[in-house]
């Protein structure tokens, strides 16, 4: 069965405090890899996607990165406005246009 | 203005009522999905749309209904037989060209 595991659960950082969250997989021939942010209350947001190993992709403070086992979204210099929950899914190679949604990092960012 | 609408945001069921949740896209979308999100956990497919008059199920289709008439509206019905409805549904949409889904602003639904 494919699995997508989002670590930390929660991470706290203060304004300007860099830092990475991973999302590890186990889908083979991985079709691509998604990076969404929800803010509370309302629908995820799209920010990345990623489709083979060694691309990156970067937007404004956010770099995601790709390995044949893992995804990391680096965040430089966070801004409380960076506080939300990211989300990873990946897109198996047998099953469409399906996403399988990992359980999401909720980032807490203190000015 | 393209985009992607739920209604309604809010939604209270007493138990044993069926309610229908709406979502309609203008993005000129071929697929189109429901997810569940409970508190602190990821998304779980309910069911999804590839094409107009087809539908299949997704992981927890049991005690959800969906119709697919127009290739705009892929309405979610939440019946009786669900037994734990109470969560944000979430609608999204996506296509055979672009492999990433887009969602709508969801719809908080509570069992009274």
């Amino acid at each position: 069965e494919d699995q997508v595991t989002q670590s930390p659960e929660a991470l706290r950082l203060q304004e300007g405090e860099s830092s990475s969250l991973n999302c590890s997989y186990t889908v083979s021939g991985l079709r691509g890899l998604f990076w969404y942010r929800q803010d509370p209350g309302k629908g995820p947001e799209f920010l990345f996607t990623l489709y083979s190993a060694g691309e990156e992709k970067e937007k404004e403070r956010l770099k995601a990165t790709l390995t044949k086992k893992e995804s990391f979204l680096h965040i430089t210099a966070p801004k409380p406005e960076d506080s939300a929950t990211y989300l990873c899914a990946v897109q198996p190679p047998d099953a469409g246009n399906m996403l399988t949604f990992g359980g999401g990092t909720r980032l807490m960012v203190k000015p | 203005d393209g985009g992607i609408t739920q209604s309604p945001k809010y939604l209270f069921r007493k138990e044993g009522q069926n309610v229908t949740l709406s979502c309609e896209q203008n993005l000129n979308h071929d697929a189109m999905y429901w997810y569940r999100q409970d508190p602190g956990q990821g998304l779980r497919l309910i069911y999804y749309s590839q094409i107009v008059n087809d539908f299949q199920k997704g992981d927890i289709a049991e005690g959800y209904s969906v119709s697919r008439e127009k290739k705009e509206s892929f309405p979610l019905t939440v019946t009786s037989a669900q037994k734990n409805p109470t969560a944000f549904y979430l609608c999204a949409t996506g296509g055979y060209v672009v492999n990433e889904q887009f969602f709508g602003p969801g719809t908080r639904l509570t069992v009274l």
